[in-house]
C-alpha cells in the first residue's frame, strides 16, 4: 500500500520567514495530495491540494509543489505570522481508493 | 459554511465495553469516513462508506468495529468490546456531493476515546 512521510517534525521559524514542509509517497498511483492544518483542539482543516496534472498551486501565502517523478510534494508559507502555528498534515489518495493515506504531522511554530 | 460533526468530543470507557462514536457529515455528501490517530502517530485510515455500504476498509477495521448510517443524516462507528490499544482520537469525514469533489474530505473535531 501507500507510505506517506513527512518531515521536518517539529519547525520553529521567526514571524516573516518561510516555512517549507516536505512528504515523498511510495504508490505512483497515488494522484490527489491535500495539506491539512490542524490548530490545537480544532478538526483538520483543508488548506491547499494538488492533483498529479498540476506541478505548482499557490493561494496568496500559501503554495505546494509536485514532483511526480520523485514521488515528492512540499507545502511553501511565506511571510509567517503568528496564526500559522498548527500541526499540519500531507496526504496522499488515489482516484480509485477512497482512503488518505496521511504523514506523521509537522508541529510549526512562528515565533513573534 | 458547513461542517462534520462529532459527538460526544470525549468518552471514558471501560475496558470490555461497547462504544458509539456519533458523526453527522455535511448534509449533501455521499462518502463518509472513519480515521484514528493514536497519541502522537500518524492518522490511519478506518473505513469508508458509500451508497449504504463499506466501499474500503484496513486492516484495523476487524470484526469488533462496525458503521451504520441509520438514518438520513447521522454516520455511526461502534466498538464492540474496547481494548486499551483503541484508545485514540477518532475523526469522521465526509466527501464528495453529486457534483463531484470525491477527494475533498472535510474533517470533523474529532472524539478522544479513552480506555480505562
Amino acid at each position: 500500500g501507500e507510505n506517506v512521510e513527512q518531515h521536518p517534525s517539529t519547525l520553529s521559524v521567526q514571524e516573516g520567514d518561510s516555512a517549507v514542509i516536505k512528504c515523498t509517497y511510495s504508490d505512483s498511483a497515488s494522484n490527489y495530495f491535500p495539506w491539512y492544518k490542524q490548530e490545537l483542539g480544532k478538526r483538520p482543516q483543508l488548506i491547499i491540494d494538488i492533483r498529479s496534472n498540476v506541478g505548482e498551486k499557490k493561494d496568496q501565502r500559501i503554495a505546494v509543489t509536485l514532483n511526480k517523478t520523485a514521488k515528492h510534494f512540499s507545502l511553501h508559507i511565506t511571510e509567517t505570522q503568528p496564526e500559522d502555528s498548527a500541526v499540519y498534515f500531507c496526504a496522499a489518495n488515489l482516484d480509485t481508493g477512497n482512503q488518505f493515506y496521511f504523514g506523521t504531522g509537522t508541529s510549526l511554530t512562528v515565533i513573534p | 459554511e458547513p461542517e462534520v460533526t462529532q459527538t460526544p468530543s470525549h468518552q471514558v470507557t471501560q475496558m470490555g465495553q461497547e462504544v458509539i462514536l456519533r458523526c453527522v457529515p455535511i448534509s449533501n455528501h455521499l462518502y463518509f469516513y472513519w480515521y484514528r490517530q493514536i497519541l502522537g502517530q500518524k492518522v490511519e485510515f478506518l473505513v469508508s462508506f458509500y451508497n449504504n455500504e463499506i466501499s474500503e476498509k484496513s486492516e484495523i477495521f476487524d470484526d469488533q468495529f462496525s458503521v451504520e448510517r441509520p438514518d438520513g443524516s447521522n454516520f455511526t462507528l461502534k466498538i464492540r468490546s474496547t481494548k486499551l490499544e483503541d484508545s485514540a482520537m477518532y475523526f469522521c469525514a465526509s466527501s464528495g456531493d453529486r457534483t463531484g469533489a470525491k477527494n475533498i474530505q472535510y474533517f470533523g473535531a474529532g472524539t478522544r476515546l479513552s480506555v480505562l
